[in-house]
């Protein structure tokens, strides 16, 4: 079955401090890969997304993420946090063929505190 | 282009009125979903259309709960009667193939 997991609930951080969060899926194929922020009251606004490529992609807000096809994974990192990236991160799949290619699979989502 | 535009944006209602809940997408995505968020359940997708004909609605919750696309630019999701169960912000996003889901601000919706 297709899914994202985000194993982190909820992380804090200090102001400054790196910032890693998590992301496995499980899919047929290479799938695209998505990271979206929701800040409290918010929308979900993307922060960057995975096609092809260089597996190392840059986002907005000073966030990378690593595609790492041999471990399903996408991690999101970013190397100093500051106390406006408070808010709730997901992890997203889409499939690249098929009829349904429009479709995301959401991650439950990780929510990350940072401490001044 | 003033991204996916939902209405209204807040919603009080008592139980048993009828909800209607309204999106307009981004002009030119041929894809539309309606999401339902909660503290208890998170992000659930509910239904999703593909140029204006629903592809998979198997996340409806019941069948108080129905959505309409007319055309490309207009979707509704209405809920009735409403009950207190379903309060939950309702998000509205669109999108192309292959590509990211530009996601509206929301529909917070409070049943009493």
């Amino acid at each position: 079955a297709q899914s994202v997991t985000q194993p982190d609930i909820h992380i804090t951080v200090s102001e400054g401090a790196s910032l890693e969060l998590r992301c496995n899926y499980s899919y047929g194929a290479t799938p695209y890969l998505f990271w979206y922020v929701q800040s409290p009251g918010q929308g979900l606004q993307l922060l960057l997304k995975y096609f092809s490529g260089d597996t190392l992609v840059q986002g907005i807000k000073g966030f990378e993420a690593e595609f790492k096809r041999s471990q399903s994974s996408f991690n999101l990192r970013k190397p100093s946090v500051h106390w406006s990236d408070a808010a709730e991160y997901f992890c997203a799949v889409g499939a690249r063929y098929g009829g349904s290619q429009g479709n995301l699979i959401f991650g439950k989502g990780t929510k990350l505190s940072v401490k001044p | 282009d003033a991204g996916v535009i939902q209405s209204p944006r807040h919603e009080v209602t008592e139980m048993g009125q009828e909800v209607t809940l309204r999106c307009k997408p981004i002009s030119g995505h041929d894809y539309l979903f309606w999401y339902r968020q909660t503290m208890m359940r998170g992000l659930e997708l509910l239904i999703y259309f593909n140029n204006n004909v629903p592809i998979d609605d198997s996340g409806m919750p019941e069948d108080r709960f129905s959505a309409k696309m007319p055309n490309a630019s207009f979707s509704t999701l209405k809920i009735q009667p409403s009950e207190p169960r379903d309060s939950a912000v309702y998000f509205c996003a669109s999108t192309t193939s292959r590509n990211e889901q530009f996601f509206g601000p929301g529909t917070r919706l409070t049943v009493l």
